[in-house]
């Protein structure tokens, strides 16, 4: 069984720059949530998608946006990349929005320069 | 929004009990989770409280007062693997998907 998988693992982009970041939600998962988690501190809850659609948003700005597909896989892209955007950016996945355990992935090491 | 405190870091010996604090701050609380997440790794569920009392799971246990917004895990018979930041975060009735999380405690586990 095929827990939540994260691609790419590591990447670097240049300031002003636009990145996709995938995530595949475990199997029988229909529900994905992002996070962003700076060194040193506690994932921060960006959106959460479920039935293809965004159902809650944290405090993060309109360069952040998303998508899921039929699938439940899910996409995080962040325009005008800025330095302070360098961070891990975990997936979560989940049965339906209110389950109480979310699984999460390895993330993806993103670093701007 | 909410507050949730927990300390920066904790030192204990191999064999020993450690307990890590966390207070909050919330309304419509619906439950708080901790997680283990050792570094570079993903966080990996521990466990879950809703109800006021103790929950035990092995060498883990978790408590939750929700009159006092507070919760502590408890690790016993600490093994060296044990090293590694404890999450907790809380959940409330106007965001179900939402995890707030603390800012983490690093334990590191001595022999």
């Amino acid at each position: 069984d095929a827990g939540v998988t994260q691609s790419p693992t590591h990447l670097i982009k240049t300031r002003g720059q636009q990145v996709t970041l995938r995530c595949s939600p475990k199997s029988g998962h229909d529900t994905v949530s992002w996070y962003q988690q700076a060194l040193g501190q506690g994932p921060q809850f960006i959106f959460q998608y479920y039935e293809e659609e965004e159902r809650q948003r944290g405090n993060f700005p309109d360069r952040f946006s998303g998508h899921q597909f039929p699938n439940y896989s899910s996409e995080l892209n962040v325009n005008a990349l800025l330095l302070g955007d360098s961070a891990l950016y975990l997936c979560a996945s989940s049965f339906r929005q209110g389950a109480y355990e979310q699984y999460f992935g390895p993330g993806t090491r993103l670093t701007v320069t | 929004g909410q507050n949730i405190d927990q300390p920066t870091e904790m030192t204990a010996t191999e064999g020993a009990i450690v307990q890590i604090n966390c207070t909050y701050q919330t309304s419509g609380f619906n439950g708080l989770f901790w997680y283990q997440q050792h570094a570079g790794e993903a966080p990996t569920f521990l466990s879950y409280n809703v109800l006021d009392g103790l929950e035990e799971k092995g060498r883990f246990s978790s408590f939750l007062s929700r009159s006092k917004g507070y919760s502590y895990l408890l690790l016993k018979e600490l093994q060296m693997k044990d090293s590694a930041s404890y999450l907790c975060a809380v959940r409330t009735t106007d965001s179900w998907g939402k995890l707030q999380f603390g800012a983490g405690t690093q334990v590191v586990v001595t022999p």
